[in-house]
Order: structure tokens, then sequence, then C-alpha cells
């Protein structure tokens, strides 16, 4: 079975600083991995994938995440945060037979002036 | 430009009443997500549809009915046995395949008058 876990449900930084938000999973395949993000009243954009390539991964806007097969950890990291960042982050596992994703519960990201 | 739509943005529902959402997508993608969205539950799985004529229920099924025609079209009813409407649905697509990513309409706000 495919499960996430976001294992904070708000994260506030100041801007320039940095934005660690962690997810967890749980799967009995290889899995493949996404960060989506979604801005107030929008539909969701992809921001990175990891599908068994390199464990680090490199995103749009400055976004990169690492996967860690010993933690069960795909983590989304920015060095610097703008205030644009500020929006809700979802994690989500893929199950490897075929397309059915697996959503966390999502990190609200507010970003201070 | 390619993409999905969704429409209406905003929807209102009465007691007993059946309602549809519509989702087009001219993206040529062969499967087709509804999801549903709740504050602090992040995107759960109604149904989804890996071909025409072809869907399966997902984590959350039961008040909705799904059909899909044709490749381009996959709309939802929501029926008077959901007793919970009001919600925020969003409609995706993705190639066949494993690990494609998800894109994403801007979403159906559906609130119970």
């Amino acid at each position: 079975a495919q499960s996430v876990t976001q294992l904070d449900s708000h994260v506030s930084v100041s801007e320039g600083t940095p934005v660690l938000l962690r997810c967890n999973y749980s799967s009995s395949y290889s899995p493949s991995l996404f960060w989506y993000v979604q801005h107030p009243n929008k539909g969701l954009q992809l921001l990175l994938k990891y599908t068994s390539a390199a464990t680090l991964v490199k995103g749009i806007n400055g976004f990169e995440a690492e996967f860690k097969k010993s933690e069960t950890s795909f983590h989304l990291t920015k060095p610097s945060a703008h205030m644009s960042d500020a929006a809700e982050y979802f994690c989500v596992v893929s199950q490897a037979n075929f397309n059915k994703f697996y959503f966390g519960s999502g990190t609200k990201l507010n970003v201070k002036p | 430009d390619g993409g999905i739509t969704q429409s209406p943005k905003y929807l209102f529902r009465k007691e007993g009443q059946n309602v549809t959402l519509s989702c087009e997508q001219n993206l040529n993608h062969d499967a087709m997500y509804w999801y549903r969205q709740d504050p602090g539950q992040g995107l759960r799985l109604i149904y989804y549809s890996q071909i025409v004529n072809d869907f399966q229920k997902g984590d959350i099924a039961e008040g909705y009915s799904v059909s899909r025609e044709k490749k381009e079209s996959f709309p939802l009813t929501v029926t008077s046995a959901q007793k919970n409407p009001t919600a925020f649905y969003l409609c995706a697509s993705s190639k066949a395949g494993i690990s494609e990513k998800l894109f994403f309409g801007s979403g159906t706000q559906l609130s119970v008058l």
C-alpha cells in the first residue's frame, strides 16, 4: 500500500531564509514521488518529480528535493524563500503498476516580509 | 494552448439535486481523474479512467458518478446521495504509463444552498 505523511500542516519563514517542507512515504514498490504547489483557489502545478534516477531532484522556482530510501523521506527545500512562494504544497506518491496517485494532507507555507 | 478546462468555477446545489461538473482536456491524454479537496485533508481520489468507456472507483466514490464516452471529456455528477458535497473539486489528466505527471484544471467550488 502507498501513503504519504506531510509532517507539518503549516510552516512560516521569513523572506530570504531557507524553506524545508517534510514528507515521508510508504510504498510497496519503488515509488515515484512528486511535489505539487497550489496557489489560492487554483489548480496544482508540478514542482518536481523523482523517478529512480538521481536522488537529488531539481525543480522549478529554485526548489529541490532529496530522495532518501533509508529514511523513506522526500523533503522539499529552497535556499531562500520569496514572497511568491506562499502557497500550499503537496507531496505525492504514485503506485507502480498504473497511474494512481496518493496525496499528502498538504503544508501551507507562509512567507513573512 | 493545451490544457484542462473545468466548468463552472462555482456551483450551488440544492438539497436532493444532482449536479454535473464538466472537465474537458485537449492534451490527448488517456488517463483522467477527479479529486475532492477539503481543508487540511489533501486531495482524495473520487474516480479515475485509464481509457475511454472504462473507469474505476477511487477512495471516496460513494455519492458520485462519472462517464467517459470521449477521450477528451470526463464529467462528474454529484448525486443527492452525497450528503456532504461542499468541497473544491479538481479534475486532472495524465499520459498513460508509470510516473507521468498530472495536469490539473483550475477547479470547481461546489456549495450547498
